[in-house]
């Protein structure tokens, strides 16, 4: 199976910092790779999917790229409600794995 | 708008049984793959189960296969999971998930606690 590696698994950052989080893939799922965000008490959500493309109201300060092993979700501007735990997830075919979490948190 | 509410958590002693709904309404639930995801309390992410729009493929995380059955009734909006030989690591808050490929899963319901204690 493909595993999904995520990192780093926490980071403390500062409002406005431009904030960087990676997911690996163990072999390649050309860009069917979904971030999700889960706030703290709360279900996750979809953030972007086909690696690149932003759901339907999430704000233009998140953005994803990558294609094939590589995969990056960049927030431009922290801001106080982007603290929550991110997560990628390949769905190119079963099993639809997740990266393990990264936890964002402000400085 | 799109709702999915689970039900059927709860707590139950290792090695029993419980079988989780999910209530799907503000979509055509029969044209639609659905997903069971579970979190540990405090933990990451765990896919667990898929079956297609119409039942005819299921597919299952190796942790729970052949414990774990996921099923549909597309005349009553509801999907299922049924959990067999529970263990204490299947204590989680279970989801069930919408999927609308190619752009992932992108409707979650609240979740429903299962606890596997004795």
């Amino acid at each position: 199976d493909i595993q999904m590696t995520q990192s780093p698994s926490s980071l403390s950052a500062s409002v406005g910092d431009r904030v960087t989080i990676t997911c690996r893939a163990s072999q390649g799922i050309s860009n069917y790779l979904a971030w999700y965000q889960q706030k703290p008490g709360k279900v996750p959500k979809l953030l972007i999917y086909a690696a690149s493309t932003l759901q339907s109201g999430v704000p233009s300060r998140f953005s994803g790229s990558g294609s094939g092993t590589d995969f990056t979700l960049t927030i431009s501007s922290l801001q106080p409600e982007d603290v929550a735990t991110y997560f990628c997830q390949k769905y190119n075919s079963a099993p639809w794995t997740f990266g393990q979490g990264t936890k964002v948190e402000i400085k | 708008q799109v709702q999915l509410v689970e039900s059927g958590g709860g707590v139950v002693q290792p090695g029993g049984s419980l079988r989780l709904s999910c209530a799907a309404s503000g979509f055509t639930f029969s044209s639609y793959g659905m997903h069971w995801v579970r979190q540990t309390p405090g933990k990451g992410l765990e896919w667990v189960a898929f079956i297609r729009y119409d039942g005819s493929n299921k597919y299952y995380a190796d942790s729970v296969k052949g414990r774990f059955t996921i099923s549909r009734d597309n005349s009553k909006n509801t999907l299922y999971l049924q959990m067999n030989s529970l263990r204490a690591e299947d204590t989680a808050v279970y989801y069930c998930a919408k999927d609308q490929w190619p752009k992932a899963l992108d409707y979650w319901g609240q979740g429903t606690l299962v606890t596997v204690s004795s």
